[in-house]
């Protein structure tokens, strides 16, 4: 039972253009929200949060939207630059007993080209 | 900048021993956490700590213990390693939950 899902295994996208990574989720206890970016060998890395009070948040180029009616959040990178080619994951989190306990999706191999 | 070590980085393994896998913090947080990756399923989460001697189970425990008996140690023992537990695994460290994660370079394990 996958709560947290990223149903495109990868994107492709060229340089300077915009990169949306999407996931949705069906715990509709989650209240908090991240992006993590992972090259290979290393271990993944926090790039960006969004409480479920907000519905958007911004950081450089990195733009996170939560839709929460649809359970869906998305991950906006502009412009994408070829150093951004990783794997991104969503996590979510609740409150109470799953106070602190991320719940990742599979993840999504972004390439951006040259 | 170190602040989480895991070791050892790569370990194989023979189906049917028993493999302890260290993360080490030098950031005194409270939370720590141990994942395992693998294709298709994203990262899991075997077990959590939220202070010394205070451990719990996420989603996929069974097979796993863990031991805390320190601030900056959390073990990750594999009592009877199978083929199954071959994977990537990761420490996490946070000082608070509303922070996020800082995640260690990971461990590759191979169970043959």
């Amino acid at each position: 039972d996958q709560q947290v899902k990223q149903n495109s295994p990868s994107l492709s996208v060229q340089e300077g253009r915009i990169s949306i990574l999407n996931c949705d989720y069906t715990n509709s206890m989650f209240d908090y929200f991240l992006w993590y970016k992972k090259y290979p060998a290393e271990g993944p890395t926090f790039l960006i949060s969004i409480s479920s009070i907000k519905d958007k948040n911004e950081d450089g180029r990195f733009t996170v939207f939560l839709n929460k009616s649809a359970k869906h959040l998305s991950l906006h990178i502009v412009p994408s630059q070829p150093g951004d080619s990783a794997v991104y994951f969503c996590a979510a989190s609740a409150g109470g007993t799953s106070y602190g306990k991320l719940t990742f999706g599979q993840g999504t191999i972004l390439t951006v080209h040259p | 900048d170190a602040g989480i070590t895991q070791s050892p980085r790569h370990k194989v393994t023979e189906t049917g021993t028993p493999v302890t896998l260290r993360c080490h913090q030098t950031e005194n947080h409270r939370y720590m956490y141990w994942y395992r990756q693998d294709p298709g399923h994203g990262l899991r989460l075997i077990h959590y700590s939220y202070g010394v001697k205070d451990t719990d189970k996420g989603e996929v425990s069974d097979g796993y213990s863990v031991s805390r008996s320190k601030t900056e140690d959390f073990l990750l023992t594999l009592e009877s390693a199978t083929s199954s537990q071959t994977s990537v695994y990761f420490c996490a460290i946070s000082e608070s939950p509303d922070y996020g994660y800082t995640f260690g370079s990971g461990t590759r394990l191979t169970v043959v």
